[in-house]
């Protein structure tokens, strides 16, 4: 069975600040991975997702994540956060199988 | 991307009473449908996947004859909470499984909040 693990569980930055949130996974097959933001109060959003090709991923509102297939990672990045960046943010891996199963998820605290 | 909306969005219960809960995918067909909950500061939980036309597949832990699930249609999935306990209240997720781009992708409905009282 696959799982994941996301290595911060709540990171406070301010604003202009970089972001990098760490996310591992064990699977020995082929996977498919995304990461979803959950705003306050609010339901999950796709941010970005890779299923193959470029390992470089770019997603909304200037987001990007690394797949590196030989440390089973997949961190998500932005070079300058703003307030509103301030949510839940969630990494999953589903299989071809089509069940996915997400990390604890990491809560990022942007202050202005 | 697809669209998986959810029916209430959020509901209000006894202790004891039914709740049902619609997953809908708008505009795709989805054969297979997810339900997860999630507990507030915590992750998505799976509970069941959902086949049209069959019977669920429970993860383990959750109670089939409490979580009943029905997939009548190729865009429609029903959760029902029976008997429900305060213990029961959360956040509940569904998600459809869309496989037009030649791979599987989840497109998740916005949950529906429960509250047991």
């Amino acid at each position: 069975a696959q799982s994941v693990s996301q290595h911060n569980h709540h990171v406070i930055l301010s604003e202009a600040a970089s972001l990098e949130l760490g996310c591992n996974y064990s699977y020995g097959g082929t996977v498919n991975l995304f990461w979803y933001v959950q705003y306050p109060g609010q339901h999950l959003q796709l941010l970005l997702k890779y299923f193959s090709g470029d390992p470089l991923v770019k997603g909304i509102k200037g987001f990007e994540a690394e797949f590196i297939k030989s440390k089973f990672s997949f961190n998500l990045r932005k070079p300058s956060v703003q307030w509103s960046d301030t949510a839940e943010y969630f990494c999953a891996v589903n299989t071809n199988a089509g069940k996915s199963t997400f990390g604890d998820g990491t809560t990022l605290t942007v202050k202005p | 991307g697809a669209v998986v909306s959810q029916h209430p969005s959020w509901v209000i219960c006894k202790s004891g009473t039914s709740v049902k809960i619609e997953c809908r995918s708008l505009d795709f067909q989805a054969t297979t449908m997810f339900w997860y909950r999630q507990f507030p500061k915590q992750s998505l939980m799976l509970m069941a996947t959902s086949n049209e036309g069959s019977k669920a597949t429970y993860e383990q832990g959750v109670e089939k004859d409490k979580f009943l699930i029905n997939h009548a249609s190729l865009t429609l999935s029903t959760l029902t909470v029976t008997s429900a306990h305060p213990e029961d209240s959360s956040f509940y997720i569904c998600s459809g499984l869309d496989n037009m781009q030649g791979y599987n992708e989840q497109f998740f409905g916005p949950g529906t909040r429960l509250t047991v009282l």
